[in-house]
């Protein structure tokens, strides 16, 4: 079954502004990637954050992992259109990965 | 830099026809995998393959898929005799032992 939940279903928000995407998940893992994917393309990995890590950067993506609470955070910073992608945070526990539904971001220029 | 290949980009099939879609994982990964996404819908696990066999396997892969690594480069997926509600965009992945998965850019499977 599908392990991690990502919230809002749907964002939209104008260029330069900073989007804010939230997953949950509900077992233990050993690490929780973020994915983006265009419409009707593939996969691309944006960023891998570990159990034991609480924060990541990678250009303009702030990753946060709170284990505690079994949550994930995703914020591109000053937004561009070309960012208007689905992303989905996905949950890995001994090669074994699941997706969440994704969060659909649209950026308006 | 090395990237997981898929063929075709894009399947069409009549219902109950048998289809193969076919992967080529990067050469030294050890990992393979297959992921659906029905158009507008998460993208779902269907089954992780490691030595030459299924290590796992989600509740969509009945008895109708199939996974075979046929020559130590292809994974390719089955689907026996197609159905309607089979048509997505099909998504093979693999890694080595590391953490990180490599996507391949999807097949487009559509079932008439």
């Amino acid at each position: 079954s599908q392990q991690g939940e990502e919230d809002p279903q749907a964002l939209s928000i104008q260029e330069g502004e900073n989007a804010t995407m939230n997953c949950s998940y509900k077992t233990s893992i050993n690490n929780l990637q973020w994915y983006r994917q265009n419409s009707g393309r593939g996969l691309v990995h944006l960023i891998l954050i570990r159990s034991n890590e609480r924060e990541k950067h990678s250009g303009r993506l702030r990753v946060t992992l709170d284990t505690s609470k079994k949550s994930s955070s995703l914020l591109i910073t000053a937004s561009r259109a070309a960012d208007t992608a689905s992303y989905f945070c996905a949950t890995d526990a001994n090669n074994d990965m699941r997706f969440g539904a994704g969060t659909r971001l649209t950026v308006k220029p | 830099e090395p990237e997981v290949t898929q063929t075709p980009s894009h399947q069409v099939t009549q219902m109950g026809q048998e289809v193969i879609l076919r992967c080529v994982p990067i050469s030294n990964h050890l990992y393979f995998y297959w992921y659906r996404q029905i158009l507008g819908q998460k993208v779902e696990f269907l089954v992780s393959f490691y030595n030459n066999e299924i290590s796992e396997k989600s509740e969509i892969f009945d008895d109708q898929f199939s996974v075979e690594r046929p020559d130590g480069s292809n994974f390719t997926l089955k689907i026996r005799s197609t159905k309607l509600e089979d048509s997505a965009m099909y998504f093979c992945a693999s890694n080595p032992a590391a953490d990180t998965q490599y996507f391949g850019p999807g097949t487009r499977l559509t079932v008439l």
